[in-house]
């Protein structure tokens, strides 16, 4: 079974200031790896995706994420942040081949002015 | 761009009543996910379904049943909703071992 944790509940930070969600993830088997974003009052979006190939992933607006096999961490990084990325952060994991995602608690991003 | 509507945003039901949530997709995916979200709890899958008139029970199925007649339309039905039913519930749909899309979310409040 898959498992993933998100350590941080809650993140302030301040607008143009960089910023990083961490995530770290269990399993025993390979996986895929995702971060998705959900802003106030609507559904999630997926910002990128670690299928395979280079561990660097590139997502939409400006964020990307490191997938480390040997620390099993998949952390969400952003050089410079701006107040429209006030929202929620989940980060996912799910066996390859299998149709289910596991989903973490989610971290807040508070982008202060 | 692949869309996944939810009936309503926002709904208000009464402890004991029957409720219907509705879950369209216009991609002709395999599979349908019904998640629940509460503070601090993340997103907890209720019930998937791989085809239709397939179900598979998730993390949390209890008080929780569904229907899927057609590829397209997933239902979640609460039998007899309970206060400790309310919450965010969120739809989505993928195709086989792919990214989930996901619906706006309906908010429910039993009271």
């Amino acid at each position: 079974a898959q498992s993933v944790t998100q350590l941080d509940s809650q993140v302030p930070v301040f607008e143009e200031a960089p910023v990083e969600l961490r995530c770290n993830y269990s399993s025993s088997v390979s996986v895929y790896l995702f971060w998705y974003v959900q802003y106030p009052n609507q559904g999630l979006q997926l910002l990128l995706k670690y299928l395979s190939g280079s561990t660097l992933v590139k997502g939409i607006n400006g964020f990307e994420a490191e997938f480390n096999k040997s620390q099993t961490s998949f952390h969400l990084r952003k050089p410079s942040v701006h107040i429209s990325d006030t929202a929620e952060y989940f980060c996912a994991v799910s066996a390859i081949r299998d149709d289910k995602i596991i989903f973490g608690k989610g971290t807040r991003l508070h982008i202060l002015p | 761009d692949v869309k996944v509507t939810q009936s309503s945003r926002y709904l208000v039901k009464r402890t004991g009543e029957k409720v219907f949530l509705e879950c369209v997709q216009d991609m002709d995916h395999e599979n349908m996910f019904w998640y629940r979200q509460d503070p601090g709890l993340g997103l907890r899958l209720i019930y998937f379904s791989y085809d239709v008139k397939m179900k598979e029970k998730g993390d949390i199925p209890e008080g929780y049943s569904v229907s899927r007649e057609k590829k397209e339309r997933f239902s979640l039905i609460l039998e007899s909703a309970s206060t400790n039913q309310t919450s965010m519930y969120l739809c989505a749909s993928s195709l086989r071992g792919l990214r989930q899309y996901f619906g706006p979310g309906t908010r429910l409040l039993v009271l």
